[in-house]
């Protein structure tokens, strides 16, 4: 099984100031179509997971553009340029690679 | 609007049986891969299953291969999970899930939740 994991675990940010959440496989996510298959998603507090970045980088039309996702292979970054209130909840990574899919631990997100 | 409502959460004593639904609406269902995925309160998510979008290919997460059964009607706009010989650490909420492709391998990823329905096995 490839393993998906985050760091850090949790977050506590200044709004305005930025953020940033690696997510590493143990196996590269790189398919031979040139796409990675890696995607990102928020979790707010008792709500269901909403879909922010795919395949890496692409972000989702309705998420903002200060939310941007980077990497390939086996490292990745969702970095978020400034932190906004509304932004609080758990990240998550996940790869569909291979089955099983799988996701990283999660990533909490506080503001300061 | 694009929706998925997921039923079927309830009490069980280990060993027993239960069947989930998840009923979609706002997209053409039969066009898309669907998934099955938990979350144990305050813990992380698991994915659990997925299924072609006629059906004919299933997949299953290592804990639940043998006695979970996914399963759809399209001609019903819905998604099933079969759960037999269940144990306490199936405890979770499950959310239905929509995939952005019909089928699995194609860069997968979910783009549609439900609000999830709650199982807890307990004697």
């Amino acid at each position: 099984d490839i393993v998906v994991t985050q760091s850090p675990l949790s977050l506590t940010v200044t709004p305005g100031e930025p953020a940033s959440i690696s997510c590493r496989s143990s196996q590269s996510l790189l398919h031979k179509n040139g796409d990675n298959y890696l995607s990102w998603f928020l979790q707010k507090p008792g709500q269901s997971p909403q879909l922010l970045i795919y395949l890496g980088s692409t972000r989702l039309s309705v998420v903002p553009d200060r939310f941007s996702g980077s990497g390939s292979g086996t490292d990745f970054t969702l970095k978020i340029s400034r932190v906004e209130a509304e932004d609080v909840g758990i990240y998550y990574c996940m790869q569909a690679l291979q089955t099983p899919i799988t996701f990283g631990q999660g990533t909490r997100l506080e503001i300061k | 609007e694009v929706q998925l409502v997921e039923s079927g959460g309830v009490v069980v004593q280990p060993g027993g049986s239960l069947r989930l639904s998840c009923a979609a609406s706002g997209f053409t269902f039969d066009d898309y891969a669907m998934h099955w995925v938990r979350q144990v309160p305050g813990k992380g998510l698991e994915w659990v299953s997925l299924i072609n979008w006629d059906g004919d290919s299933t997949y299953y997460a290592d804990s639940v291969r043998g006695r979970f059964t996914i399963s759809r009607d399209n001609s019903k706009n819905s998604l099933y999970l079969q759960m037999n010989n269940l144990r306490p650490e199936d405890s979770a909420l499950y959310y239905c899930a929509k995939d952005i492709d019909d089928y699995f391998g194609s860069g997968n990823y979910m783009d549609v939740w439900g609000k999830g329905t709650t199982v807890t096995v307990s004697s």
